[in-house]
């Protein structure tokens, strides 16, 4: 199984921060990964896929780049709606595996 | 508007059995692959099963192989997931999502999800 491991685990910010989470391949997954956001209670919400492409819907303050084993999540300035739950995913085959997640709490 | 929405999870003790449905609307069900995804309590996402738009292709996690079997019926446009053996490490939420089609196959629709709890 190809494992996906994701940095840091939890991250503290503030409203108009930017920032970054990193997600690892343990192989070459070329361009198929996925971001995903998630709040308690709700659905899982997919943010960016196939590495860098904007889901319909969301905005241009997330973005997505990397291709092979490393890529990146970036949320150039922090809303108060933004503190959540994130997950890569790799879609490279179909037994799909997610990243640990990564809880993005406020300073 | 695509909709998915879940039921049939509830308590049941260990080595139950529980069928999850996931009824389907806003979309062409047959067009698409489909998927469960499960999130254990104070846990992350964890992929559970697939299968392919016309139901002739089936994948499992390790976790649930031998116990677990999805399946659909595209004239009711409903996924269901038939769980037995059920173990207290089943107890999750389970989404079903639908997967892009083409070459990308991220999941780009999710049930709100249903709550299975095993235990004594």
């Amino acid at each position: 199984d190809i494992q996906m491991t994701q940095s840091p685990s939890s991250l503290s910010a503030s409203v108009g921060d930017r920032v970054t989470i990193t997600c690892r391949a343990s192989q070459n997954i070329g361009y198929y990964l996925n971001w995903y956001q998630h709040k308690p209670g709700t659905a899982p919400r997919l943010l960016i896929f196939a590495s860098s492409s904007l889901q319909s819907g969301v905005p241009s303050r997330f973005s997505g780049s990397g291709s092979g084993t490393d890529f990146t999540l970036t949320i150039s300035s922090l809303q108060p709606e933004d503190f959540a739950t994130y997950y890569c995913q790799q879609s490279y085959n179909t037994l799909y595996t997610f990243g640990q997640g990564t809880k993005l709490e406020i300073k | 508007d695509v909709q998915l929405l879940e039921s049939g999870g509830g308590l049941v003790h260990p080595g139950g059995s529980l069928r999850l449905s996931c009824a389907a609307s806003g979309f062409t069900f047959s067009n698409y692959d489909m998927d469960w995804v499960r999130q254990a309590p104070g846990k992350g996402l964890e992929w559970v099963s697939a299968i392919s738009g016309r139901g002739g292709r089936t994948y499992y996690a390790d976790s649930v192989k031998g116990r677990f079997t999805i399946s659909r019926d595209n004239s009711k446009t409903t996924l269901y997931l038939q769980m037995n053996s059920l173990r207290a490490e089943d107890t999750a939420v389970y989404h079903c999502v639908t997967v892009r089609g083409g070459d990308t196959r991220d999941f780009d629709y999710w049930g709100q999800g249903t709550l299975v709890t095993v235990s004594s």
